[in-house]
């Protein structure tokens, strides 16, 4: 258990609206991820985050933004929401471990955006 | 962006038989390889993080290899079982810690 918390877990929401989904870590992790989960496409990497206040784009960006201003807590926000960002988000930490380096995901945050 | 891709992207196999698919990758700038197992509704789990050529790593009934030279690792699944039904993702890490993952291979297991 890597301490991930996502929320909330589940959100309806309607189009056009601000969404801010967010994932909280107990372990003082350096790197935190967002990844959606799409048919077809697997995870893709929305943003990532390698620092306090220190963050990059991924696959598939457009739309959403992110926010790290402390350790522990990385905000994925839908700015508009759309149909499209229907989805699935993981939130992600990387830990570095007796067996190398290893991604712990959260237990998803379910999107509906109608 | 690292261009990963899975092979088969879908597969059907009977209880009891031993199934493989693949994982390709860059080989250039190679750093470590992680596969997951990624079962409807639940989030992803790590399986292996393989770091040199020529590795092998096992873990029950499932194994893996790699390749750094030639950019591939191999998943093989022995005496495949209902509950070995999920889709399995692989990501290589070039050192950047931007882990970007294959489509997958959906691996359905027939009792």
């Amino acid at each position: 258990d890597a301490g991930i918390t996502q929320s909330p877990r589940h959100k309806v929401t309607e189009t056009g609206t601000p969404v801010t989904l967010r994932c909280h870590q107990t372990e003082n992790h350096r790197y935190m991820y967002w990844y959606r989960q799409d048919p077809g496409h697997g995870l893709r990497l929305i943003h990532y985050s390698y620092g306090v206040k220190d963050t990059d784009k991924g696959e598939v960006s457009d739309g959403y933004s992110v926010s790290r201003s402390k350790t522990e807590d990385f905000l994925l926000t839908l700015e508009s929401a759309t149909s499209s960002q229907t989805s699935v988000y993981f939130c992600a930490i990387s830990d570095w471990g007796q067996k190398g380096n290893t991604i712990y995901f959260g237990e998803g945050s379910w999107l509906t955006v109608v | 962006i690292l261009n990963v891709e899975q092979s088969p992207q879908s597969l059907h196999v009977q209880e009891g038989d031993s199934t493989n698919f693949t994982c390709s990758f860059p080989s250039s700038n190679f750093y470590a390889l992680h596969w997951y197992r990624w079962e409807t509704a639940k989030s992803p789990e790590a399986l292996f993080v393989m770091t040199l050529n020529g590795d092998e790593k096992k873990k029950g009934r499932i194994s893996a290899t790699l390749n750094t030279k030639e950019g591939y690792s191999y998943l093989y699944i022995k005496g495949s079982q209902p509950e070995d039904s999920a889709t399995y993702l692989c990501a290589p890490d070039s050192g950047t810690y931007k882990y970007i993952f294959g489509t997958g291979t959906r691996l359905k297991v027939l009792a």
